[in-house]
């Protein structure tokens, strides 16, 4: 398996700008989470999906982040409008659910907004 | 959740053994798990250990648990110098993890 498929891998926009973050899950995973990593707050889980439905989307930072995930295969994370303090890397990591519960992660999305 | 605590830094020699400790929040955690990461590149799952275990070994690597102390750590034997890395602990949070900040690991010849 490939694992999980991020892309692009770095994006550079102004503020004000639409972004979309594109995430591709491990075959047969029915979890897939989104986290954010900054210096100042270290990893932080935005939301999570469990055979394609959002279950927790308590970390989403605000209005203007979404989440969907139209399949099994595919999720986006789109920021509008994006915003300098949206800047970090972003992580998508899907699971099985059973077992260890372990999670890989994607190579991640380095966003940068100016 | 809480905080997942780790101390930030570590400095070690190149065959010298590594102790990454960390302490978690939530008692009934099932599973705590310990993953790396390199400048750049994304987070490398490395190991985990069902809370009903008090220790782990996989090849050069051993987990301890301490429940009642809620405190984990990673013991990296014969550390060499590509295992300079940021190791971070996880606990499991639901079905999510819930990271501490993470230690960094410099390994010097």
């Amino acid at each position: 398996d490939a694992g999980v498929i991020q892309s692009p891998r770095h994006e550079v926009t102004e503020m004000g700008q639409e972004v979309t973050l594109r995430c591709k899950p491990i075959s047969g995973h029915d979890y897939l989470f989104w986290y954010r990593q900054t210096m100042m707050r270290g990893l932080e889980l935005l939301i999570y999906f469990n055979n394609n439905v959002p279950i927790d989307d308590s970390g989403m930072p605000e209005d203007r982040f979404s989440a969907k995930m139209p399949n099994a295969s595919f999720s986006t994370l789109k920021i509008q409008p994006s915003e300098p303090r949206d800047s970090a890397v972003y992580f998508c990591a899907s699971s099985s659910g059973v077992g260890g519960y372990e999670q890989y992660f994607g190579p991640g999305t380095r966003l940068t907004v100016t | 959740g809480e905080d997942v605590e780790q101390s930030l830094f570590l400095s070690v020699r190149e065959g010298d053994s590594s102790v990454i400790n960390c302490t978690y929040t939530d008692s009934s955690s099932t599973y705590l798990y310990w993953y790396k990461q390199e400048p750049g590149a994304g987070l490398q799952l490395l190991t985990y250990i069902f809370s009903n275990m008090d220790m782990k070994q996989d090849q050069r690597l051993t987990v301890l648990l301490n429940k009642k102390d809620k405190h984990l750590s990673l013991r990296i034997a014969d550390t060499q110098t590509g295992d300079s890395a940021i190791y971070f602990c996880a606990e499991l949070y639901g079905y999510a993890l819930n990271f501490g900040k993470g230690t960094s690991l410099l390994v010097t010849p």
